[in-house]
């Protein structure tokens, strides 16, 4: 079965860059996807990449994919005090030309120190 | 102004008692998700239904139930057999590409 892994904390200090790792089981013709979750609050759709992508870049954030290793990363440059929030994954395979249902990682707390 | 509400933000309840939970979407998505929030983990999938009229169990089904009788609707019903029924409960939606969610109700269980 399907499955999303991540580590559970990062910290790094304001104006670093932070790396936020995942690692998913294959998949044919999957969207990658990072969610941003702030306490209390639902998740926010960050950015995601086709797998037949390589890398994606949106402002602050650049997300890699490795599909040989079965990797994707997520990179902030510049982290400031309110990028502080847990990260989530997730995967999703194509069902019929659309969208399944999304797999979740458990999650990467980011915290930033200033 | 487009997006997926859920409501109430906060939700106390007996044991016991059967308490539903509310998710509207005006985003015209025709799939809508129901997901479980417990500290320190992921997102589990409670129900989901692609269409009007249709829903199938997710991975932890047993103790809730749902009904899609409208596009825009999909309240989520967490009875008394579901035995630890406090959590972060988060209701989303999707087009073809991206699911996008909700603001979440807090299930406590007194």
């Amino acid at each position: 079965g399907e499955d999303v892994e991540q580590s559970l904390f990062l910290s790094v200090r304001e104006g670093d860059s932070s790396v936020i790792n995942c690692t998913y089981t294959d998949s044919s013709s999957t969207y990658l996807y990072w969610y941003k979750q702030e306490p209390g609050a639902g998740l926010q759709l960050l950015t995601y990449i086709f797998s037949n992508m390589d890398m994606k870049q949106d402002q602050r954030l650049t997300v890699l994919l490795n599909k040989k290793d079965k990797h994707l990363s997520l990179r902030i440059a510049d982290t400031q005090t309110g990028d502080s929030a847990i990260y989530f994954c997730a995967e999703s395979l194509i069902v019929r030309g659309s969208q399944g249902n999304l797999i979740f990682g458990k999650g990467t707390k980011l915290s930033v120190k200033p | 102004d487009g997006g997926i509400t859920q409501s109430p933000k906060y939700l106390f309840r007996k044991e016991g008692q059967n308490v539903t939970l509310s998710c509207e979407q005006n985003l015209n998505h025709d799939a809508m998700y129901w997901y479980r929030q417990d500290p320190g983990q992921g997102l589990r999938l409670i129900y989901y239904s692609q269409i009007v009229n249709d829903f199938q169990k997710g991975d932890i089904a047993e103790g809730y139930s749902v009904s899609r009788e409208k596009k825009e609707s999909f309240p989520l019903t967490v009875t008394s057999a579901q035995k630890n029924p406090t959590a972060f409960y988060l209701c989303a939606s999707t087009n073809t590409d991206t699911q996008y969610f909700g603001p979440g109700t807090r299930l406590t269980v007194l």
